[in-house]
């Protein structure tokens, strides 16, 4: 199975900040990966899909880039609403499952 | 506006069995896979299963595969997932979401979340 690793796990930034967000494939997935958003007792927000590709209504101080094995995920300069915890989503079409990464937890320092 | 509800949750004994649903609404729904992913307390997200939306193609994550069942109604909207033999690791918060026009595809839109806990 494809293992999906974030790092780092805990980020503490401040308002205005350009912060970024690693996610390692352990294989390859070509650009077949998502990004999401949650806010605490909220279901998850989907910001980016196909590596880079931006969700409609998402603020475009938010990007993503990467493909095979290492992907990020950018915030331009942070917003008090940004922070929440952000999870990367890797999709295998056949046979068809789903892999989420264990999680970054964006705090405001 | 696209809305998706779950219901169903509660509180069960190891062994039993619940019923999800989720009502969806604002979109096509016979258009679209539809997709069950759950998070334990203080935890990261778990895909479930995936159906395809007109429901020849049905996943389960390992972790579930013999134990739970997902299905469709077309006519009604709706989506559901069967649990039985249900463990305390089951226990989660247990969201619908979309998928796309395939059956592989992101999850665009996610409901709000129904509780399962599995105690005794």
């Amino acid at each position: 199975d494809i293992q999906l690793t974030q790092s780092p796990s805990f980020l503490s930034a401040s308002v205005g900040d350009r912060v970024t967000i690693t996610c390692r494939a352990s294989q390859g997935i070509s650009s077949y990966l998502a990004w999401y958003q949650q806010k605490p007792g909220k279901a998850p927000k989907l910001l980016i899909y196909a590596a880079s590709t931006l969700q409609s209504g998402v603020p475009s101080r938010f990007s993503g880039s990467g493909s095979g094995t290492e992907f990020t995920l950018t915030i331009s300069s942070l917003q008090p609403e940004d922070f929440a915890t952000y999870y990367c989503q890797q999709l295998n079409s056949y046979p068809l499952w789903y892999t989420f990464g264990q999680g970054t937890k964006l705090e405001i320092k | 506006e696209v809305q998706l509800v779950e219901s169903g949750g509660g509180l069960v004994k190891p062994g039993g069995s619940l019923r999800l649903s989720c009502a969806a609404s604002g979109f096509t729904f016979s258009s679209y896979s539809m997709n069950w992913v759950r998070q334990a307390p203080g935890k990261g997200l778990e895909w479930v299963s995936s159906i395809s939306s007109s429901s020849s193609y049905i996943y389960y994550a390992d972790s579930v595969k013999g134990r739970f069942t997902i299905s469709r109604d077309n006519a009604k909207n709706s989506l559901y997932l069967q649990m039985n033999s249900l463990r305390a690791e089951d226990t989660a918060v247990y969201y619908c979401a979309r998928g796309g026009g395939q059956l592989a595809d992101y999850f665009d839109y996610w409901g709000q979340g129904t509780l399962v806990t599995v105690s005794s």
